[in-house]
C-alpha cells in the first residue's frame, strides 16, 4: 500500500517563473493538505482540498493555487516565484474526519534562484 | 493570533534517559493535540494523538500529557535510544477545523550513546 507520493523531489526555478508540484494521497484518503516548510521551521498550512474544492486556506497569497482531481490526487501551483518561496513543500493526506492524523509525503525541495 | 511554542534549543540527552519535550500554546483552545516525528529531508510521521478529555496517552516508550489549564502538552520518550534522534513537532487541532493543523517549530532531540 503506497503512502503519499510527491513529485518531483527536487526542483530549481528562477525568480518570476511558475512551478507545479504533484501529490498522490495514501490509498483510501480523500483529503489533501499542502504545507510549506522553511529551514528550521515547522510546516505552515497553505490550503486543503476536499471533493475537488479548496476548503480552507492559510495566510498565503493568491500566487499559490491548487487543484484536486477526481482520483484525489492534487497539484500545487506557484506563480511569479520569489526567492522567499524556496522551501520544502509537503503534501499530507487524511480521511475527512476532524482529528484524522496526517500522512505526509517526503516533500518537494524547491529552490528559487 | 494563535501561537505554538516548543523548546527552541536542541535537547541533548544520554542514551537510556528520559527525554521530555514541551509544547505550549496561546490564543487557542484545541480539542486535541497531535505529535509528529520528522527526520532530516523527510516528511513528518504521526506518533500520537491526545484529546482534551484525556490527561495522558501512552504508546510503547512514548507518553503524552495534555493540560488544558496550563495550555501545555508534554511529550516523553523513556529509555531513549540514538535512533530517537529527530525533530519532534506538536500540532493542536480543533473540532470542526477540518483537520487543519498548525504546527510548532519543533524541538530537535539528540540522543548520545
Amino acid at each position: 500500500d503506497a503512502g503519499v507520493t510527491q513529485s518531483p523531489t527536487h526542483l530549481i526555478k528562477t525568480r518570476g517563473q511558475q512551478v507545479t508540484l504533484r501529490c498522490s494521497p495514501k490509498s483510501g484518503h480523500d483529503t489533501v493538505s499542502w504545507y510549506q516548510q522553511a529551514l528550521g521551521q515547522g510546516p505552515q498550512f497553505i490550503f486543503q482540498y476536499y471533493e475537488e474544492e479548496e476548503r480552507q486556506r492559510g495566510n498565503f497569497p493568491d500566487r499559490f493555487s491548487g487543484h484536486q482531481f477526481p482520483n484525489y490526487s492534487s497539484e500545487l501551483n506557484v506563480n511569479a516565484l520569489l526567492l522567499g518561496d524556496s522551501a520544502l513543500y509537503l503534501c499530507a493526506s487524511s480521511w475527512d474526519r476532524g482529528d484524522s492524523p496526517l500522512h505526509f509525503g517526503n516533500g518537494t525541495r524547491l529552490t528559487v534562484t | 493570533s494563535q501561537k505554538i511554542e516548543q523548546n527552541s534549543e536542541a535537547l541533548n540527552i544520554q542514551e537510556g534517559k528520559t527525554a521530555t519535550l514541551t509544547c505550549n500554546y496561546t490564543n487557542y483552545s484545541p480539542a486535541y493535540l497531535q505529535w509528529y516525528r520528522q527526520d532530516p529531508g523527510r516528511g513528518p510521521v504521526f506518533l500520537l494523538l491526545i484529546r482534551e478529555n484525556e490527561k495522558e496517552k501512552r504508546k510503547e516508550r512514548l507518553k503524552v500529557t495534555f493540560d488544558t489549564t496550563l495550555k501545555q502538552s508534554l511529550f516523553h520518550i523513556t529509555a531513549s535510544q540514538p535512533a530517537d534522534s529527530a525533530t519532534y513537532l506538536c500540532a493542536p487541532g480543533r473540532v470542526g477545523g477540518y483537520n487543519k493543523l498548525i504546527f510548532g517549530a519543533g524541538t530537535r532531540l539528540a540522543v548520545h550513546p
